[in-house]
């Protein structure tokens, strides 16, 4: 069964250093989304992609966010300069339109 | 905007039990979407079920059943039989045309054998 896939599963990095998480959504999805869950708390809305730009984006993702779809396969999120209150689960989600979304199995963010 | 409420934040019931959870959404828009996500302890995120604005037929699958009321904006989720297994935390979530998901505070369900 296709599937979403995240990778790391875990990375843990200092405060004010760049990270990229990368997911590789299901091959024949359009519509790409990062959301973030922080610690015992909800899913949170990131940002969507369409059509190789951004669609809709909440207001956590700041200038220090940023995503791309740079070969047609994977989809990166990248944050510029971590912050401490960055440290939170992030998930990958593709799908197609009016379908639900599949998510992959998270990348945990730890800033130290 | 899209809102959706949990209130119960947590529910501990015994293995055979049955159990509901509750979902209110609020929305301005006449089409979207309902759904329920399951997150156990390994912490992925797995999809159970997606309804429509339009579509308010309940739904039972095996255990788990789903009632969808407009009038009252709820869509509650049951477990019958509950099994240590079901223990998780379990999210609502609505999309409107835009398509992303606003999630429930979730519900952390435990089942004790």
């Amino acid at each position: 069964e296709p599937e979403v896939t995240q990778t790391p599963s875990h990375q843990v990095t200092q405060m004010g250093q760049e990270v990229i998480l990368r997911c590789v959504p299901i091959s024949n999805h359009l519509y790409f989304y990062w959301y973030r869950q922080i610690l015992g708390q909800k899913v949170e809305f990131l940002v969507s992609f369409y059509n190789n730009e951004i669609s809709e984006k909440s207001e956590i993702f700041d200038d220090q966010f940023s995503v791309e779809r740079p070969d047609g396969s994977n989809f990166t999120l990248k944050i510029r300069s971590t912050k401490l209150e960055d440290s939170a689960m992030y998930f990958c989600a593709s799908k197609v339109q009016n379908t639900e979304a599949f998510f992959g199995q998270g990348t945990r963010l730890t800033v130290v | 905007a899209q809102k959706v409420t949990q209130a119960q934040t947590e529910i501990s019931v015994v293995e055979k039990e049955d159990v509901t959870l509750d979902c209110v959404y609020e929305t301005r828009d006449t089409t979207y979407y309902l759904f329920w996500y399951k997150q156990p302890p390994s912490g992925e995120l797995v999809f159970l079920i997606r309804r429509n604005s339009f579509d308010e037929q309940n739904e039972i699958s095996g255990r788990y059943s789903w009632n969808f009321q407009k009038s009252t904006s709820s869509f509650n989720f049951t477990i019958t039989a509950s099994q240590v297994v079901d223990s998780a935390v379990y999210f609502c979530a609505s999309a409107d045309g835009a398509q992303k998901l606003v999630f429930g505070q979730g519900t952390r369900l435990t089942i004790n054998p």
